[in-house]
């Protein structure tokens, strides 16, 4: 079955260090991957994407990498802030044929000062 | 550009009566997409709508059904509510169906059945 995980559990990081949250999906041949961010009572804010033939993509702090082989991509905050404390979310396109993305459970991430 | 919004922000109804939920899209967006969220099952693909078109269905009861307007607006409706429900509905829009075009969230609209 089409499975897209990431671990559920916080990851508990203190300030300053380099975060790296983990998406493995199975089943899926997606063309593209995204990442998003999800404060409390909020909708998800969309953060990076990053396409099958591309190995790595960098915006400020973050950066995420893909790697179609191991189906997995890795999200990186370098230089941690408090204010980087929520949930984060990835997502794929299911279908190759639209916005139907399918969404992972997303990783808490909590950040101490 | 005002972002996407979504009315109401918060409602409460009781099993087996219906909801619409409004959705508007940022302007010039012309592809609309709902999603459920929970606790237990994250965030789930409802349906997706491209110039007044059902594009893309996901795994839910013919309960849940959608359209879009000529303006791009958008309505969910869920007809004999049950207590799993319960949920925030989400809706994103972007420019187009094209699969790499950024999707921007509205806040949601909260669901309480009891």
């Amino acid at each position: 079955s089409q499975k897209i995980e990431q671990n559920s559990e916080a990851l508990n990081i203190q300030e300053g260090k380099t975060a790296t949250l983990t998406c493995n999906y199975t089943n899926y041949s997606p063309a593209y991957l995204q990442w998003y961010r999800q404060d409390p009572g909020r909708g998800p804010v969309f953060l990076l994407l990053i396409r099958e033939n591309e190995k790595e993509k960098r915006k400020e702090r973050l950066k995420v990498t893909f790697d179609t082989t191991l189906k997995q991509s890795l999200f990186h905050i370098t230089a941690s802030q408090p204010a980087d404390s929520a949930t984060y979310l990835c997502a794929l396109d299911a279908n190759n044929a639209g916005n139907m993305l399918t969404f992972g459970g997303g990783t808490r991430l909590m950040v101490k000062p | 550009k005002a972002g996407v919004t979504q009315t109401p922000r918060y409602l409460i109804k009781t099993r087996g009566q219906q909801v619409t939920l409004s959705c508007s899209p940022i302007s010039g967006h012309r592809s609309v997409s709902w999603y459920q969220q929970t606790p237990g099952q994250g965030l789930q693909f409802l349906f997706e709508y491209f110039s007044e078109t059902q594009r893309n269905k996901g795994n839910f009861p013919g309960r849940f059904s959608g359209r879009q307007f000529s303006n791009s607006r958008s309505e969910m409706n869920v007809s004999t509510l049950e207590l799993g429900d319960s949920a925030l509905y989400l809706c994103a829009s972007s420019p187009g169906p094209a699969s790499t075009d950024t999707q921007y969230f509205g806040p949601g609209t909260r669901l309480t059945v009891l």
